[in-house]
């Protein structure tokens, strides 16, 4: 059974760049058919798609975080990555890794991990 | 964008009840791509229902998707009380990528 875990530091300054790994295990990062993305969840509050990638690299974003995202993925390691630059307090939440369709349905997500922006 | 509104913000019910909600999309999804997703406390959310009216691998029946053009609902047949969650809809058919701001689900 696939599996996704996401690791990462759970505190970061504000200003600073939060940077996020998801470990596929359980099967192939190379796969044809889907992409892997991020999707983030602000304590109490609903759910908001940051960026995909497929394995040759295509990827595809949300434009109101596009200016401080960089997504990337490495077969080698069977891992994804996020970073997010110039943090504030308002990028605190959970973050998801997910493992998406080609269409854009998340059909399995990582467990989260809770990243806080403060000083 | 497509913006998603999903109403109401929470429904309270009993076991054994019918609970139906909607999400409601700012223009017409490409191909009907929606999803609808469950999420309990402190767990991921788990996908329910692709395409607006398929359901996941390993969904019972009770949880049904309808609509189409900018009109998609949800319906669980039978609330059992592992249904008790909150419930989000999501739109895939262009980019980017949007969800509802949710769905409660409490018990009554």
């Amino acid at each position: 059974q696939l599996q996704l875990q996401e690791s990462g530091p759970g505190l970061v300054k504000p200003s600073e760049t939060l940077s996020l790994t998801c470990t596929v295990s359980s099967g192939s990062i190379s796969r044809d058919t889907n992409y892997w993305g991020w999707v983030r969840q602000p304590p109490g509050k609903g759910l908001e798609w940051i960026a995909n990638i497929h394995y040759s690299g295509r990827m595809y974003d949300n434009p109101s975080l596009r200016s401080r995202v960089t997504i990337s993925v490495d077969t080698s390691k069977n891992q994804f990555f996020l970073s997010l630059s110039s943090v504030t307090a308002a990028d605190t939440a959970v973050y998801y890794c997910v493992l998406f369709s080609r269409e854009g349905r998340g059909d399995l997500w990582g467990q989260g991990t809770l990243v806080t922006v403060s000083s | 964008e497509i913006v998603l509104t999903q109403s109401p913000g929470t429904l309270s019910l009993s076991p054994g009840e019918r609970a139906s909600f909607s999400c409601r999309a700012s223009q017409s999804v490409g191909a009907n791509y929606v999803a609808w997703y469950q999420q309990k406390p402190g767990q991921a959310p788990r996908l329910l229902i692709y395409g607006a009216f398929s359901r996941a691998a390993g969904i019972p029946d009770r949880f049904s998707g309808s609509g189409s053009g900018t009109d998609f609902t949800l319906t669980i047949t039978r609330l059992e009380p592992d249904d008790f969650a909150v419930y989000y809809c999501q739109q895939y058919g262009s980019s980017p990528l949007t969800f509802g701001g949710g769905t409660k689900v409490e018990l009554k």
